[in-house]
């Protein structure tokens, strides 16, 4: 086992700009899944993919956006960022259903100023 | 609206006696509970989980119960250990409902005390 991975640790970006997050997960997990915890909150889910597809999302607008690739990487893009999306962005793998133990990565810390 | 809710934001317990954090949910709808530790600068790390179709599950030092009556659900550590001092997170799912995530609570800062 390799672990979940992300990059980069720590970003800051300036209000209206875009962003990339990079995840990579465990070797023979399908399913990534993003989370932003917020200072003081637990993480809140933003979305779910599996074997590359979109198949679950939080309450969070469309300029949050993913892609998943063959070689269990992930992506999480957020356009027009806003102050509010400064945050730890959590991404976790796992094998597939709901009930799989979901592995995170150590998160990166977007600031937007 | 808090779907899963942790109202102790930190918890003070000796080392070697027992930790009880709480959790509480108002969606019916969640059927599977875990609970997560975090230490600072690390991912959430699983420690344990239980189905609603049980009331308690067990593993080493950390117990889970779960009382559906109540929606209430407890994480206890016996002996608690130095190495115990993290943040505890509680979340919950609908096993049934989809691709929906886990809901979190806002997590238990536990300290324990030498």
């Amino acid at each position: 086992e390799t672990g979940v991975t992300q990059s980069p640790t720590h970003l800051i970006k300036t209000r209206g700009q875009q962003v990339t997050l990079r995840c990579s997960s465990q070797s023979g997990h399908n399913t990534v899944s993003w989370y932003q915890q917020a200072l003081g909150q637990g993480p809140q889910f933003i979305f779910q993919y599996y074997r590359e597809e979109e198949n679950g999302r939080g309450n969070f607008p469309p300029r949050f956006s993913g892609l998943q690739f063959p070689n269990y990487s992930s992506e999480l893009n957020v356009n027009a960022l806003e102050l509010d999306d400064s945050a730890l962005y959590l991404c976790a793998s796992s094998f597939g259903q709901i009930t799989d133990t979901q592995y995170f990565g150590p998160g990166t810390r977007l600031t937007v100023l | 609206d808090q779907q899963v809710k942790q109202n102790s934001p930190s918890l003070s317990v000796q080392e070697g006696r027992i930790s009880i954090l709480n959790c509480d949910y108002t969606n019916s709808m969640f059927d599977y509970f875990l609970w997560y530790k975090k230490y600072p600068a690390e991912g959430p790390t699983f420690l344990i989980s239980i189905s609603s179709i049980k009331d308690k599950n067990e593993d080493g030092r950390f117990t889970v119960f779960l009382n559906k009556s109540a929606k209430h659900l407890s994480l206890h550590i016996v002996p608690s250990q130095p190495g115990d001092s993290a943040v505890y997170f509680c979340a919950a799912t609908d096993s049934g409902g989809g691709a929906d995530g886990l809901t979190f609570g806002k997590g238990t800062h536990l300290i324990i005390q030498p």
